[in-house]
């Protein structure tokens, strides 16, 4: 049973451009959530999503950042016209049900360099 | 809002010694997390403890929560190079559509 799928595992993007990141979660689970981990900080929420819908998306930036889980398909998270600020690593995990997840298994994370 | 924080931030002791990580929180919750991060790596589950309960173990992990203090402990016994990680508190506050406030991290070398 495949754990969460994260790719690419490196993403390395100049100024301006747009960069996608996908998450296929563990067989099974429909919940989905994108952290965001600066060098020596924690994993910074961003958004939750549930198949076709976002359920909570509080820690997105306003502008720039966007994130789907679509009825088929990995679910993405997309940021345009990368800034250097927007370097970090970013994991996703997933969770077989609702809220109180309990339990979430992270993928291996996305480390984006903007040059 | 929910914050937690490790203590303290790096932690380096010798092979079969004992390791004490802690972490503090503000807002109540339904229950604390431990999980593992190894060098550039996801984060790795490791034990749950709930709100009601004081001591949990798992093999050679313990952990303790405070509730009153609002302050969770990891201890790793025997500890071994292969413990060298990064271990984080996480909290589940309920309310449950932000998932988990996960801390800054302690970073836990071991000395062979």
């Amino acid at each position: 049973n495949a754990g969460v799928m994260q790719n690419p595992r490196h993403l390395v993007r100049r100024r301006g451009q747009e960069a996608r990141l996908r998450c296929s979660p563990m067989k099974g689970h429909s919940h989905v959530y994108w952290y965001r981990q600066l060098p020596e900080e924690g994993l910074k929420f961003m958004v939750y999503l549930q198949k076709e819908n976002i359920i909570d998306e509080s820690g997105m930036p306003k502008e720039r950042f966007s994130a789907e889980f679509p009825k088929e398909g990995p679910s993405i998270l997309r940021i345009q016209q990368v800034v250097r600020g927007d370097s970090a690593a970013y994991f996703c995990a997933s969770s077989p049900r609702w809220g109180n997840p309990e339990k979430l298994f992270f993928g291996s994370g996305t480390q984006l360099s903007v040059l | 809002s929910q914050q937690g924080e490790e203590d303290p931030q790096a932690l380096s002791i010798q092979e079969g010694e004992n390791a004490t990580m802690n972490c503090s929180y503000k807002t109540s919750i339904n229950n604390l997390q431990w999980y593992r991060q190894n060098s550039g790596r996801g984060l790795v589950h490791l034990i749950l403890i709930r709100s009601n309960e004081r001591e949990k173990h798992s093999g050679r992990l313990r952990v303790t929560l405070d509730t009153s203090k609002k302050s969770s402990s990891l201890l790793i016994t025997a500890s071994r190079a292969a413990d060298t990680a990064s271990y984080f508190c996480a909290m589940d506050s309920g309310g449950g559509a932000d998932g988990l406030t996960f801390g800054k991290g302690t970073h836990l070398i071991i000395q062979p």
